[in-house]
């Protein structure tokens, strides 16, 4: 059966460090992944898309990288900030095409 | 301002009633989504459509239904048969292009049976 996996237990780090949270899927071939940022309570929001063609993809202080003989996506936090506590989520493209299938998120907390 | 949004934000229902969460979106997408989150979760696809008048199940049907008569609407009905309807519900819309679509979503619902 399909799968995805992110780290259940919580990511604590210092602020300044970078953060990397991984993802892992089975039985999948994606054409892209996504991931987002999930505040308590809220819905999630977009942050990062890279398509299976793509090593690599920079946004500000986010990188994503995406290797589909691994079938790992590793999502890097540069410059840690308390602000960036939340959950992130990944995100791969199902069967369908357009429907999303998400991991369950890994939890990080950024100290001061 | 564009976006997405539901209502109520905090739902309480009796066992044995249906509910109906609201979902409306003002940023011309095609396909909306409804998903659930239960605590340390990640979303479980309940119903999607790309277009208005059809829609298909997702992972967790069971128990629910929608209806897609506008394409800015995409309600979704907990019924009665639903077994376990505690949950925090997210409503998603997105343009269908085949090519990597985003999701954006309402702040969500949380659904509470007592």
């Amino acid at each position: 059966s399909q799968k995805i996996e992110q780290n259940s237990e919580a990511l604590n780090i210092q602020e300044g460090k970078t953060a990397t949270l991984t993802c892992n899927y089975t039985n999948y071939s994606p054409a892209y992944l996504q991931w987002y940022r999930q505040d308590p309570g809220r819905g999630p929001v977009f942050l990062l898309l890279i398509r299976e063609n793509e090593k690599e993809k920079r946004k500000e202080r986010l990188k994503v990288t995406f290797d589909t003989t691994l079938k790992q996506s590793l999502f890097h936090i540069t410059a840690s900030q308390p602000a960036d506590s939340a959950t992130y989520l990944c995100a791969l493209n199902s069967n369908s095409g357009y429907a999303l299938n998400f991991g369950k998120g890994t939890s990080l907390l950024v100290t001061p | 301002d564009g976006g997405i949004t539901q209502s109520p934000k905090y739902l309480f229902r009796k066992e044995g009633q249906n509910v109906t969460l609201s979902c409306e979106q003002n940023l011309n997408h095609d396909a909306m989504y409804w998903y659930r989150q239960d605590p340390g979760q990640g979303l479980r696809l309940i119903y999607y459509s790309q277009i208005v008048n059809d829609f298909q199940k997702g992972d967790i049907a069971e128990g629910y239904s929608v209806s897609r008569e506008k394409k800015e609407s995409f309600p979704l009905t907990v019924t009665s048969a639903q077994k376990n309807p505690t949950a925090f519900y997210l409503c998603a819309s997105s343009i269908v292009s085949g090519e990597g679509d985003t999701q954006y979503f309402g702040p969500g619902t949380r659904l509470t049976v007592l």
